[in-house]
């Protein structure tokens, strides 16, 4: 089945600052590639997804790159905002399957004022 | 607006109990899935559903059964609670289609003692 390997665990970065947030994984018949955020105590939602014949794609600070041939992608945060302070997960979709999806073990990124 | 509601914010049992957790959705989707949430392990997938009395094992079921009698409605049992099964329960649902995104619930907090 689908591992998907997420890093780093925890990131601090300075308001303003950009974050970024790698995976991996290793079915190379994944093509759709979500990313949910989940604040605190609150549940996971959606905040972008690439699909495999898609390199990049962007929304307003955020930015998802795909890298097809070495089976990683990054979530790109820039002008990072207290508001962006949240667990990040990514996760996998391989073709068919009944759409299963497999997250990454979630990213908590701190933003400090 | 979609919504997923789940039965319990938080719940606390035995040891040996027979537990029930439900989840409602009110959007007509056809795929419903259980996950569970714990620290520096992600989201891992129980079961799922892609439709009314049909289930597939996820990555964890042991332990775990499900029951989808109607479209709306997924239940997740623990048929013999254990402590090893205190965890955040997160069920989701989505379309069919190999591009959907997942709505979760607000999560069950279960403790089992």
């Amino acid at each position: 089945g689908e591992n998907v390997e997420q890093h780093p665990s925890t990131l601090s970065v300075q308001e303003g600052d950009s974050a970024v947030i790698k995976c991996t994984y290793s079915d190379s018949a994944s093509n759709y590639f979500p990313w949910y955020k989940q604040e605190l105590g609150k549940r996971p939602q959606l905040i972008i997804d690439i699909r495999s014949n898609v390199g990049e794609k962007k929304d307003q600070r955020i930015a998802v790159t795909l890298n097809k041939t070495a089976k990683h992608f990054s979530l790109h945060i820039t002008e990072t905002q207290p508001e962006d302070s949240a667990v990040y997960f990514c996760a996998a979709r391989p073709k068919g399957g009944y759409q299963k999806v497999t997250f990454g073990t979630g990213t908590k990124l701190q933003v400090i004022p | 607006d979609v919504k997923v509601t789940q039965s319990s914010r938080y719940l606390v049992k035995r040891t040996g109990e027979k537990v029930f957790l439900e989840c409602v959705q009110d959007m007509d989707h056809e795929n419903m899935f259980w996950y569970r949430q714990d620290p520096g392990l992600g989201l891992r997938l129980i079961y799922f559903s892609y439709d009314v009395k049909m289930k597939e094992k996820g990555d964890i079921p042991e332990g775990y059964s499900v029951s989808r009698e109607k479209k709306e409605r997924f239940s997740l049992i623990l048929e013999s609670a254990s402590t090893n099964q205190t965890s955040m329960y997160l069920c989701a649902s989505s379309l069919p289609g190999t591009n959907t995104e997942a709505f979760f619930g607000q999560g069950t907090r279960l403790t089992v003692v």
